[in-house]
């Protein structure tokens, strides 16, 4: 039931793309993505409603896939600021949350 | 304040002993969810109240964990003879309804067992 994350790690220069992959075996009603710096509470950057929507806010952004019950988080032109570990969470109607064992990314200078 | 408020931030105890956390939803927040977050792991989902409805307890480990949700707002997460792999920081968070409202999280509270 626990959503997969793909990369496990990235490392990355400045102004570098990325892509953090999340699927699920089961339905997904949403799918949550949140980032969390080290020592520190994670903190909500989007969600996303089955129907193939895609959102963004400044150089982040994500897509749903309900078909392939996939979700993936871009990041462009990474920022030093972008460090850190991302989760995807996944809702399969049931309300609960259940996150992946997260993506750690981390932004050279 | 406007967050969501753990406390104790730190707890060391010894092996055996029992231990009580406390999360502090934001006001009006119906749904809050603890979770349990071992050292360079993830979010391992432990129990989920929403409102007024029986609590999802599917994710406790073990019948040593326990949880309750007084009136709505502030909910305690019981330990009961603690073992080292409890040591992890526990996560408190709260949305206003439910699952697909963003979720806000506490700072957490470290639990060392010794």
């Amino acid at each position: 039931q626990q959503p997969v994350q793909s990369p496990q790690a990235v490392i990355l220069r400045e102004g570098e793309d990325a892509v953090i992959n999340c699927s699920s075996s089961k339905a997904l009603y949403s799918v949550h993505w949140y980032r969390q710096k080290h020592g520190e509470a994670p903190v909500f950057l989007m969600i996303l409603l089955k129907g193939g929507e895609q959102k963004g806010h400044d150089k982040i952004s994500a897509s749903f896939n309900e078909k392939k019950q996939q979700s993936s988080l871009y990041l462009t032109a990474s920022q030093l600021s972008y460090s850190g570990t991302y989760f995807c969470g996944t809702d399969t109607r049931d309300d609960k949350i259940i996150f992946g064992k997260g993506t750690r990314l981390h932004i050279l200078p | 304040g406007a967050g969501v408020s753990q406390s104790p931030s730190n707890k060391v105890t010894e092996k055996g002993k029992d231990v009580e956390l406390r999360c502090d939803p934001i006001s009006g927040h119906t749904a809050l969810y603890w979770y349990r977050q071992s050292l360079g792991q993830g979010l391992e989902f432990l129990i989920y109240f929403q409102g007024n409805s029986a609590p999802d307890k599917s994710g406790l480990p073990s019948d040593r964990f326990s949880a309750e949700r007084t009136g709505g707002s502030v909910s305690t997460l019981t330990i009961q003879r603690t073992q080292q792999e409890d040591s992890a920081v526990y996560l408190c968070a709260s949305s206003s309804k439910q699952g697909n409202q963003p979720q806000h999280f506490g700072d957490g509270t470290r639990l060392s067992i010794l």
